[in-house]
């Protein structure tokens, strides 16, 4: 058990819905990062807050948004979901964006639009 | 941009024998780190073994092994005594001191044979 918690673990929408997935980081850490999994993209990074502000984005697609919360929770909104979508949502958090430290992974959400 | 290149898509080894999965990446910069995240059929992501760039030392944790070669961008992950738990997908990846974001590469699937 990595110490970081996503919910819900499945969710299974219609296209054109909107859903919100949920991240607890790590006990101290104040750093958040979004990934995607899925089978033509591999894993790809979508983006990292850093202690409330937004640090860095990736491959995230405009229908997307995130933020993070005072109590330094996570949540990664998408909406007018497309087949494509369907994938794992990974939420991993650090001590800090600082280079030496490890990012440790939540369980992820499996998301399958249908 | 950097990249990360996993030419291996599958490997296979027998228990208790010794396997070797390869890993090349691209990058101009000289500071960084580098990772092997393993993925088993639950889909959670584990730290398995990091390498920081500027330490000639190869890193190892029990079993686990690298074989880190800067000038070649080459960050090879040898298993040693490979037990059924070890059955997995191994994700090679690297992290910029900018940003923090995580780049992978796209898998090798390990089988371990009884």
């Amino acid at each position: 058990d990595s110490g970081v918690t996503q919910t819900p673990k499945h969710l299974i929408t219609a296209t054109g819905q909107r859903v919100t997935l949920r991240c607890s980081p790590r006990s101290g850490d104040l750093s958040v990062y979004w990934y995607q999994q899925s089978l033509d993209q591999g894993l790809q990074f979508l983006i990292q807050y850093y202690n409330g502000e937004e640090r860095a984005k990736g491959n995230i697609l405009e229908r997307f948004s995130a933020q993070q919360f005072p109590d330094l929770h996570s949540e990664l909104n998408l909406s007018s979901l497309e087949l494509g979508d369907s994938a794992l949502y990974f939420c991993a958090s650090s001590v800090s964006p600082g280079l030496a430290h490890t990012q440790y992974f939540g369980p992820g959400t499996r998301l399958t639009v249908l | 941009a950097q990249t990360v290149t996993q030419s291996q898509p599958e490997m296979s080894v027998q228990e208790a024998e010794t396997v070797t999965l390869s890993c090349t990446y691209d990058t101009s910069e000289s500071d960084y780190y580098l990772f092997w995240y393993k993925q088993p059929p639950s889909r959670q992501m584990i730290l398995v073994i990091r390498q920081e760039a500027y330490k000639q030392q190869n890193a190892t944790e029990n079993r686990f092994s690298v074989n880190f070669q800067k000038a070649a961008k080459s960050f090879s992950l040898k298993i040693s005594d490979s037990q059924l738990g070890d059955a997995a997908m191994y994700f090679c990846a690297y992290r910029s001191p900018e940003g923090g974001k995580l780049i992978f590469g796209q898998g090798t699937e390990l089988s371990v044979k009884p």
